[in-house]
């Protein structure tokens, strides 16, 4: 077990509607990174959030966007969810540049 | 644009021999290497890492190759052990200004046969 919880563990929006999601990084990781991870693939990178700054972002539109806090949890807000939102997403958190340590996930369906 | 690959979805060995997992990348820039288990509903586990300047780690039973020449990894398993099942990712970072971004392959499901 890594340390890094997410919430809430399932959830399931429709078409159009806003979602956030939440993630607590373990102990002492200043970094957290989001992911997504479509059925059947490898996950993609979303963002990363080091010391309450973006620090990174991949192939995602605007309508997704994050925060940190100063206890370095992390939040993942996705607008105008589409259909093909749907996945489980990921939340990893670092201490060191490259070994990130991942949580069960959000599984998030929109219909 | 698929920077890293693992071109077997799938392989299936016998308990007690080795299982061997393999990874293709194309991104020169790429210089740290992981691997990553993940069983269903659970997120990925990190199991080894391997640096550029390396070329082989080892940590019980998993030993990690880098040929960096052929920009392919490869994850070894000895003995594979039904509790081994589960789906490999590997992964690959590159140092740069945007941030320590993991890029994965698709996965390769690996299943233990007792």
């Amino acid at each position: 077990e890594t340390g890094v919880t997410q919430s809430p563990t399932h959830l399931i929006k429709t078409r159009g509607q806003q979602v956030t999601l939440r993630c607590s990084s373990q102990s002492g990781h200043n970094t957290v990174s989001w992911y997504q991870q479509a059925l059947g693939q490898g996950p993609q990178f979303i963002f990363q959030y080091y010391r309450e700054e973006e620090n990174g972002r991949g192939n995602f539109p605007p309508r997704f966007s994050g925060l940190q806090f100063p206890n370095y949890s992390s939040e993942l807000n996705v607008n105008a969810l589409e259909l093909d939102d749907s996945a489980l997403y990921l939340c990893a958190s670092s201490r060191t540049p490259h070994e990130q340590y991942f949580g069960p996930g959000t599984r998030l369906t929109v219909t | 644009d698929q920077q890293v690959k693992q071109n077997s979805p799938s392989l299936s060995v016998q308990e007690g021999r080795i299982s061997i997992l393999n990874c293709d990348y194309t991104n020169s820039m790429f210089d740290y290497f992981l691997w990553y288990k993940k069983y269903p509903a659970e997120g990925p586990t990190f199991l080894i890492s391997i640096s550029s300047i390396k070329d082989k780690n080892e940590d019980g039973r998993f030993t990690v190759f880098l040929n960096k020449s052929a920009k392919h990894l490869s994850l070894h398993i000895v003995p594979s052990q039904p509790g081994d099942s589960a789906v490999y990712f590997c992964a690959a970072s590159a140092r740069g200004t945007s941030g320590s971004r993991l890029t994965f392959g698709e996965g390769t499901q690996l299943t233990v046969n007792p």
